[in-house]
């Protein structure tokens, strides 16, 4: 079955500085589609990063980018020159098959002034 | 161009009674998928349906829990004679197409069972 770990429950970041969220999965699969979400206070889920398994280069989204391992099915999020706004709660994601996704656990973020 | 809408936001209901979840996907998506958060979790996958049709309701609890996407009006998350447990926020997603395209989240709706 497949799984999503992200082992970092919380993290800290002063603003302006750079951070990096792990996650890690486990498939069998071999064409597959990673995702990170953030979810600030409102609760609402808003897209951060996309990537496809099948291409090697790492997605990246101005301030965002991931560190995209698929032997060691390793998913990692950097976020450049933190923001305030950033302060969230982080998922990463597998999309299993074509609609299912599976989640993390989360990784809450907390970017300090 | 409205994003998927979900209402209540909030909603209380004493164990027993029932809870109705609506949402109504973003225009020109008829794929809609429902999730579960509990405190401190990630999103669960519980159902994915088209217009009128359960395709894959793999996540749902046996007993309680049920989904509807009518041709016409917004998708139905039903749960029957509530317990505490079934406090969380339930979320729903949207998507044109499944496969390659990623899903449109709404709000959410917090159920809390008192």
């Amino acid at each position: 079955a497949q799984t999503v770990t992200q082992s970092q429950p919380e993290m800290s970041v002063q603003e302006a500085e750079t951070v990096t969220l792990s996650c890690t999965y486990d498939t069998s699969e071999n064409n597959y589609y990673l995702f990170w979400y953030k979810q600030p206070p409102s609760r609402q889920m808003i897209l951060v990063i996309r990537q496809e398994a099948y291409k090697q280069q790492n997605a990246t989204e101005n301030r965002f980018s991931v560190n995209f391992q698929k032997a060691a099915k390793s998913f990692s999020l950097k976020i450049s020159d933190s923001q305030l706004g950033d302060t969230a709660m982080y998922f990463c994601a597998f999309m299993k098959g074509t609609y299912k996704y599976i989640f993390g656990t989360g990784t809450r973020l907390k970017v300090l002034a | 161009n409205a994003g998927v809408m979900q209402n209540p936001r909030h909603l209380v209901r004493r164990r027993g009674q029932e809870a109705r979840l609506r949402c109504s996907p973003m225009k020109g998506h008829s794929h809609v998928y429902w999730y579960r958060q509990l405190p401190e979790e990630g999103l669960k996958f519980m159902v994915y349906l088209q217009k009128e049709n359960i395709i894959d309701e793999s996540g749902m609890p046996k007993e309680r829990f049920s989904a509807e996407f009518p041709k016409e009006g917004p998708s139905i998350l039903r749960i029957q004679q509530v317990v505490r447990g079934d406090s969380a926020a339930y979320f729903c997603a949207s998507s044109p197409l499944t496969g390659t395209y990623e899903q449109y989240f709404g709000p959410g709706t917090r159920l809390t069972v008192t």
